[in-house]
């Protein structure tokens, strides 16, 4: 399996700041994915981040809102721009495998819990 | 566009009976599809995968079904204990243009297995 870290693990943040949060891998991985879930909900896809191209966004979110990086195949970042009330939600990051036993399998970092005021 | 329904938000079972979740899907012929756990402030944990061309697969106490005709999945956990209350997430693998892309979850079933 993969073992996936996120900084920061919570933050609560005022309206109209950004936050930046990053998620590291301990080996390297093509596909990286950005994940939301928002209270009492189930996770929804934001983005996929694949290094060396740009980042493909799920219907619903954009670029401007949520940028992403990818600079190298173990590391990826997620911003939260101008914040408002309704981006407070849990930010996961995840990991697919694309070959060997563990191929289509994903594993999940342990989230970044955001509270917007 | 995809939709995954699992069954129940909640469900309790009593302690050493087998608990079953249900997840239907439509708009869709997977090639694969997941199960997770989910525990309170955590990220979803892996626990089995299942392909189109397979009926049934085992890990530990866990059973999962795929019916591709039906386009349903059963989650079997056998001999339920309390630390196995948790959130069971079921997930279908996306297709974008370019390929496999992600997941789409359903809601989740909170699970509580009574002592």
């Amino acid at each position: 399996s993969a073992v996936i870290s996120q900084k920061p693990s919570r933050d609560i943040c005022q309206r109209g700041t950004s936050l930046t949060i990053q998620c590291q891998v301990d080996s390297q991985v093509t596909m990286m994915f950005w994940y939301r879930q928002q209270p009492g909900q189930s996770l929804t896809l934001i983005a996929t981040a694949n290094q060396g191209s740009e980042a493909t966004y799920e219907s619903g979110f954009v670029i401007d809102k949520f940028p992403i990086s990818r600079p190298n195949l173990t590391f990826s970042t997620l911003t939260v721009s101008n914040m408002s009330p309704e981006d407070s939600s849990i930010y996961l990051c995840s990991v697919e495998r694309t070959d060997g036993p563990l191929a289509d399998e994903q594993f999940f970092g342990p989230g970044t819990r955001l509270t917007v005021l | 566009s995809q939709k995954i329904e699992q069954n129940s938000e909640a469900l309790n079972i009593q302690e050493g009976k087998t608990a079953t979740l249900t997840c239907n899907y439509t708009n869709y012929s997977p090639a694969y599809l997941q199960w997770y756990r989910q525990d309170p402030g955590r990220g979803p944990v892996f626990l089995l995968l299942i392909r189109e061309n397979e009926k049934e697969k085992r890990k530990e106490r866990l059973k999962v079904t795929f019916d591709t005709t039906l386009k349903q999945s059963l989650f079997h956990i056998t001999a339920s204990q309390p630390a196995d209350s948790a959130t069971y997430l079921c997930a279908l693998e996306r297709w974008s243009g370019g390929g496999a892309d992600g997941l789409t979850f359903g809601k989740g079933t909170h699970l509580i297995i009574q002592p």
